[in-house]
C-alpha cells in the first residue's frame, strides 16, 4: 500500500521569499514516481513537477523544485522568489507501479503568499 | 483547444435522481480517471481505464459505473443518488498506462439535496 503524509495543513510565507512544503511517502514499490500539484481557489489541479524514483538528480522547473531524499522517503517541494499568484492548495502524490500506476494524494497544504 | 474538459461544471440535483458526467480528452493519452474531492479537499482514485479496459476499481459503491466509449472519451454514471455523494469529481488522463504524469479536467462539482 502506498501512503503520502502532509504534515502541515497551512503555510504562510512572505512575497519574494522561498518556501519548502513538506512531503514524506510509504511505498513498497521498488520503482515509483512522486508529483506535486496545485489546486488554486478556482479548483482546477495544476501538475508542477514530476520525480521518478530512479532519477540521480532533484527535479526542478522554474522557480519549483523537488527535494528528494530517497532514504528519508520524502519529496519536499521548495518554491522560490514567492508571487502571489503561489496561494493556493498544493498536494504531494505517489504513484507506483505495484498499484497500476495510480495516483495516492496526500491531504494537501494551504500555501499562503503575504504581499 | 482544452486537453481534458467535463461536462457539467455543475450539478446540482435531489436525492434518489441518477445523473451522469461526461469527460473527454484530446491529448491523445491511453489511460483515463476519475477521481473523487471531497469536503475536506482530500483527492481519491475511484477508477481507471487503459484502452477501454478498466484497470483500477478501488471500493467505490455499486452506484457509480464508468464507462469508456473510446480511448478519448470517459463518462460516470451516478445512480440514486445520496448527500454524501456531494463532492467535486476530477477526470484525467495520462499517457503510457499511466507511468506519465496525469492531466485534470476542470472538475464537476455535484450537489445532491
Amino acid at each position: 500500500a502506498q501512503k503520502i503524509t502532509q504534515t502541515q495543513p497551512g503555510m504562510f510565507v512572505q512575497e519574494k521569499e522561498a518556501v519548502t512544503l513538506d512531503c514524506t511517502y510509504d511505498t513498497s514499490d521498488p520503482s515509483y514516481g512522486l508529483f506535486w500539484y496545485k489546486q488554486p481557489s478556482s479548483g482546477e489541479m495544476i501538475f508542477l513537477i514530476y520525480q521518478g524514483s530512479y532519477d540521480q538528480q532533484n527535479a526542478t522547473e522554474g522557480r519549483y523544485s523537488l527535494n528528494f531524499q530517497k532514504a528519508r522517503k520524502s519529496a519536499n517541494l521548495v518554491i522560490s522568489a514567492s508571487q502571489l499568484g503561489d496561494s493556493a492548495m498544493y498536494f504531494c502524490a505517489m504513484r507506483g507501479e505495484g498499484s497500476n500506476y495510480k495516483l495516492t494524494f496526500g491531504k494537501g497544504t494551504l500555501l499562503t503568499v503575504n504581499p | 483547444d482544452t486537453a481534458v474538459s467535463q461536462t457539467p461544471k455543475y450539478l446540482v440535483t435531489q436525492m434518489g435522481n441518477d445523473k451522469s458526467i461526461k469527460c473527454e480528452q484530446n491529448l491523445g493519452h491511453d489511460t483515463m480517471y476519475w477521481y473523487k474531492q471531497d469536503s475536506k479537499k482530500f483527492l481519491k482514485i475511484m477508477f481507471s481505464y487503459n484502452n477501454k479496459e478498466l484497470i483500477i476499481n478501488e471500493t467505490v459503491p455499486n452506484r457509480f459505473s464508468p464507462k469508456s466509449p473510446d480511448k478519448a472519451h470517459l463518462n460516470l454514471h451516478i445512480n440514486s443518488l445520496e448527500l454524501g455523494d456531494s463532492a467535486v469529481y476530477f477526470c484525467a488522463s495520462s499517457h503510457r498506462g499511466g507511468r506519465d504524469e496525469q492531466f485534470f479536467g476542470p472538475g464537476t462539482r455535484l450537489t445532491v439535496l
